[in-house]
């Protein structure tokens, strides 16, 4: 059963760059499958921010595309997440799932929090 | 952007009772709709994928139902432990969308 885990600072500074990573356990990330990432800010509902496969093809949300990477890293059997010039409004539990085509399986999540 | 919209935002019900979330497409979907509970501080768990295939371990008092722009999650005889807020989501096309969630609360 596959598993994903996040990780990352939980504290990133206004402006700064916002970094996680997202560790695929019980299965190979070179699978047929999409590998996300969504967040959801305090008492708010789901918002995607975008998807890779094991090839590194990409999507991402517009509303966030000009600050958003996110990259796999097959040897580590992970996927990251980087979002730049952060602001109060990036404040969010972070996500990662996986899309194997039969709904979404999720990790736990990790709250990111955007302060000085 | 496909937009999704769900209704109501919120319900009051008791145990026992039967309840039902819909959610609208902007667009079709075919068939490209998953249904995910969320509890306080948890991650979604996946209940119902292809608007209506019920994933294994949900137990069967959850349906989907639908196609197109429409569908339809039920729970035919509510237990103390679905009260959680409820999300839609289309696969059909990116970016994904979810829909705004549906709070289900003890009455």
């Amino acid at each position: 059963q596959v598993q994903l885990q996040e990780s990352g600072p939980g504290l990133v500074k206004p402006s700064g760059t916002l970094s996680l990573t997202c560790a695929v356990s019980g299965g190979s990330i070179s699978s047929s499958n999409w590998w996300n990432w969504v967040r959801q800010p305090p008492g708010k509902g789901l918002e995607w921010i975008g998807e890779i496969d094991h090839s590194g093809t990409t999507n991402y949300n517009p509303s966030l595309k000009s600050r958003v990477t996110i990259s796999v890293d097959k040897s580590k059997n992970q996927f990251s997440l980087k979002v730049n010039s952060v602001t109060a409004a990036d404040t969010a539990v972070y996500y990662c799932a996986r899309d194997g085509g039969t709904g979404w399986y999720w990790g736990q999540g990790t709250l990111v929090t955007v302060s000085s | 952007d496909i937009q999704m919209t769900q209704s109501p935002s919120s319900l009051s019900a008791s145990v026992g009772d039967r309840v039902t979330i819909t959610c609208r497409a902007s667009q079709s979907i075919g068939s490209y709709l998953n249904w995910y509970q969320q509890k306080p501080g948890k991650a979604p768990n996946l209940l119902i994928y292809a608007a209506s295939t019920l994933q294994s371990g949900v137990p069967s008092r959850f349906s989907g139902s639908g196609s197109g722009t429409d569908f339809t999650l039920t729970i035919s005889s509510l237990q103390p432990e679905d009260f959680a807020t409820y999300y839609c989501q289309q696969s059909y096309s990116t970016p994904r969308t979810f829909g705004q969630g549906t709070k289900v609360e003890i009455k």
